[in-house]
């Protein structure tokens, strides 16, 4: 039992070039998250799905996209990356009252 | 726009003293309360949840919660260096997605 899987841990980016950021998990749960946080910030919503082929947005999802095509992945996609994505993103699934969350990858947009 | 307030600290105790870390809340239909503990470059985990009014106590750790006032408190008694982290309140609103919305976080620093 793995939990939250995230890859990769880090990566640098040029402005313009595309990526995935991949979140797997072997729980079984519905609810998955995906959230950005920013030096000495908070974290901030960025989409979350509510189970396979439903997703919405949340709080920042300019410059992203997700899918959900089975209850186990929910890949975050930037394109066109911009300096302001320069952030560490938490995918996160639900379980009982909180979250469980992945290590995290620290992305760097240069 | 649902908001959650933190002071961001930091907020430095003596090793054995009481942490007293504060949140209030903008949204009167949130329905659960969160702490999280986040080191530095670590993810967050959870430490604690409230919905009822009043206090929960879990070892060290007390979450109190006032919802007429919107505020959430956590206390940790006998605070110890490996305590030294930021402490993220989360708050889930009503609709169905279990959205959490997070504070900034508070800084604490136990000294020895």
């Amino acid at each position: 039992n793995a939990g939250v899987t995230q890859t990769p841990k880090f990566r640098i980016l040029k402005i313009g070039q595309s990526m995935t950021l991949q979140c797997t998990q072997d729980m079984n749960h519905n609810y998955m998250y995906w959230y950005r946080q920013d030096p000495g910030m908070g974290l901030k919503l960025i989409y979350y799905s509510v189970g396979a082929g439903i997703t919405d947005k949340g709080e920042v999802p300019n410059g992203y996209n997700v899918s959900r095509s089975t209850t186990e992945d929910f890949p975050l996609r930037l394109e066109l990356a911009a300096p302001s994505q320069t952030s560490v993103y938490f995918c996160a699934s639900r379980q009982g009252y909180g979250y469980t969350f992945g290590s995290g990858t620290r992305l760097t947009v240069v | 726009q649902k908001e959650v307030e933190q002071n961001s600290g930091p907020l430095s105790v003596p090793e054995g003293a009481i942490a007293s870390l504060n949140c209030t809340y903008s949204d009167r239909g949130s329905q659960s309360f969160f702490w999280y503990r986040q080191y530095s470059g670590k993810s967050p985990e959870l430490i604690m949840f409230i919905y009822s009014n009043g206090d929960k106590e879990d070892g060290r750790f007390t979450a109190q919660l006032n919802k007429a006032s919107q505020y959430v408190s956590l206390l940790i008694r006998d605070s110890q260096p490996s305590d030294s982290a930021t402490y993220l309140c989360a708050v889930n609103g009503e609709d169905s997605s279990y959205k959490l919305i997070f504070g900034s976080g508070t800084r604490l620093l136990v000294r020895p």
